[in-house]
C-alpha cells in the first residue's frame, strides 16, 4: 500500500472549514483513498473515499489533485464533535490478492475544534 | 443490526492466561477483519476473513494467536498464554464489499 504523509496536528474554531491535507505521492492508478477518523477510544468511522473525481457526501468533501498525489479532507462546518483523529489511507481498488482489503493506518491527525 | 457488535467491552487477564474476544460483524456483510490499537493512533492489521475462510492472516503472531468466523456464530479472536504487550484495544470490523467498513466499539484487553 502506498504510504501517506499527515500533519500531527491541527487546530479548528468552531463553525469554520476544516481541511485536512494528505500528502500520498507513490499512489498507484488503481488505488483508492480513503478517510476514517476515531473519536476518542472509539471505533474508526468511515468518512468518505475518492478515486480521481472529488466525492462529496454528507459529512465531508474530499479534493484529490489532477496528479492524485495529494488531497485534501474538507469537514465544512467543524463542530466540537468533530474533534478526533484523522486518517487518510490508501488501499488497491480491485481483488487483485489477499491485501486488497487491509486498511494500512499511519499517525493520522488530531484535529481539534474549538469553541 | 446495524452495528458490529464486540463482547466483553473490556477484558483483564494475568499473564498467561487465555484470552477470548467475540466479534457480531453486520448481517450480510461477508468479510471481517481483526486489528490491535497498542498505543493512540497505531493500529496492526491482524486477520481478515470472507465468510468463514481466512482471507489474509499476515498479521497474525501465529504462536498464540487464532482467528474463526464460523456460520451462524460470532466471530472470535483468541490469545493463548497472554503478554504483557498483548494488553491493547481489539477492533473488529465488516464489510460487505471493501468499501467502507463498519467498525465495533472494540475490546480493551488489559493483561497484568
Amino acid at each position: 500500500d502506498a504510504k501517506t504523509t499527515q500533519p500531527p496536528s491541527m487546530d479548528c474554531a468552531e463553525g469554520r472549514a476544516a481541511n485536512l491535507p494528505c500528502n500520498h505521492s507513490t499512489i498507484s492508478g488503481n488505488e483508492y483513498v480513503y478517510w476514517y477518523r476515531q473519536i476518542h477510544s472509539q471505533g474508526p468511522q468511515y468518512i468518505i473515499h475518492g478515486l480521481k473525481n472529488n466525492e462529496t457526501n454528507e459529512m465531508a468533501s474530499l479534493i484529490i489533485t489532477e496528479d492524485r498525489k495529494s488531497s485534501t479532507l474538507i469537514l465544512p462546518h467543524a463542530t466540537l464533535r468533530d474533534t478526533a483523529v484523522y486518517y487518510c489511507i490508501v488501499r488497491p481498488a480491485n481483488a487483485g490478492g489477499t491485501s486488497y482489503g487491509k486498511l494500512t493506518f499511519g499517525q493520522g491527525t488530531i484535529l481539534t475544534v474549538h469553541p | 443490526g446495524e452495528e458490529v457488535a464486540q463482547t466483553p467491552k473490556h477484558l483483564v487477564r494475568g499473564e498467561g492466561q487465555k484470552a477470548k474476544l467475540y466479534c457480531a460483524p453486520i448481517k450480510g456483510h461477508s468479510y471481517v477483519f481483526w486489528y490491535q490499537q497498542v498505543l493512540k493512533n497505531e493500529f496492526k492489521f491482524l486477520i481478515s476473513f470472507q465468510n468463514e475462510n481466512v482471507f489474509d492472516e499476515t498479521g497474525m503472531p501465529k504462536e498464540r494467536f487464532s482467528a474463526k468466523c464460523l456460520p451462524n456464530s460470532p466471530c472470535s479472536l483468541e490469545i493463548q498464554a497472554t503478554k504483557l504487550e498483548d494488553s491493547a484495544v481489539y477492533f473488529c470490523a465488516s464489510s460487505q464489499s471493501i468499501r467502507a467498513y463498519t467498525f465495533g466499539s472494540g475490546t480493551r484487553l488489559t493483561v497484568v
